[in-house]
């Protein structure tokens, strides 16, 4: 069975400072897509940022970007420059590249920015 | 604008009531998904529509009951709930089931469900 397991419930970082949410995974499919969601409160979902398994590139987006440790099967998303906004559940996904819509999730870490 | 619109935001019922959860799509998308929420739990995939044909009833109880009359819009009928169906429920669209790296998932605000 796949599982995403995000390890930390909540995390805290200064405005302006970086913070790194953990993110590791266990699938038998040799080909896989890793993506980061947020979902500010009351707000929809969206995606963050995303990855190829087969890529060995991290992927950035601006202030996101990732550490893929395929390896270990980790899948980290590190935010710079907090800011307000980024107050949000943040949740981990993996999807089998084999033709399937099956997306698995982790439980979410809920990050704060304190001001 | 966000593509993907939830009805009701809210909804509170009895264990005896029959609601309607509606989503709604304007991207142009063939699949459609519905996602529970719940608290300290990942996201369960519940159902997937592609194309209005049911192609995935992730061992849902029947007191759930999909409908995807067309590919915009689809529904979750709900009947005789259970207390811990207390949930947020997220619909999600995407531009087919077949899924790549650039065509992730869109989702709705999603419906607060509690169940009295």
């Amino acid at each position: 069975a796949q599982t995403v397991t995000q390890s930390q419930p909540e995390m805290s970082v200064q405005e302006a400072e970086t913070v790194t949410l953990s993110c590791t995974y266990d699938t038998s499919e040799s080909d896989y897509y890793l993506f980061w969601y947020k979902q500010p409160p009351s707000r929809q979902m969206i995606l963050v940022i995303r990855q190829e398994a087969y890529k060995q590139q991290n992927a950035t987006e601006n202030r996101f970007s990732v550490n893929f440790q395929k390896a270990a099967k980790s899948f980290s998303l590190k935010i710079s420059d907090s800011q307000l906004g980024d107050a949000a559940m943040y949740f981990c996904a993996c999807l089998p590249a084999s033709g399937t819509y099956k997306y698995i999730f982790g439980t979410g870490t809920r990050l704060k920015v304190l001001a | 604008e966000t593509g993907v619109t939830q009805t009701p935001r809210h909804l509170v019922m009895g264990m005896t009531n029959k609601k309607s959860l509606k989503c709604e799509q304007h991207l142009g998308h063939n699949a459609m998904y519905w996602y529970k929420q719940s608290a300290k739990k990942p996201l369960e995939l519940m159902f997937v529509y592609s194309l209005e044909e049911r192609v995935e009833n992730n061992s849902v109880p029947s007191r759930f009951s999909p409908e995807c009359p067309n590919s915009s819009h689809l529904f979750l009928h709900l009947h005789t709930l259970q207390p811990e169906d207390s949930a947020l429920y997220l619909c999600a669209s995407s531009q087919d089931r077949w899924t790549a790296i650039n065509q992730p998932q869109h989702f709705g605000d999603g419906t607060r469900l509690s169940i009295l």
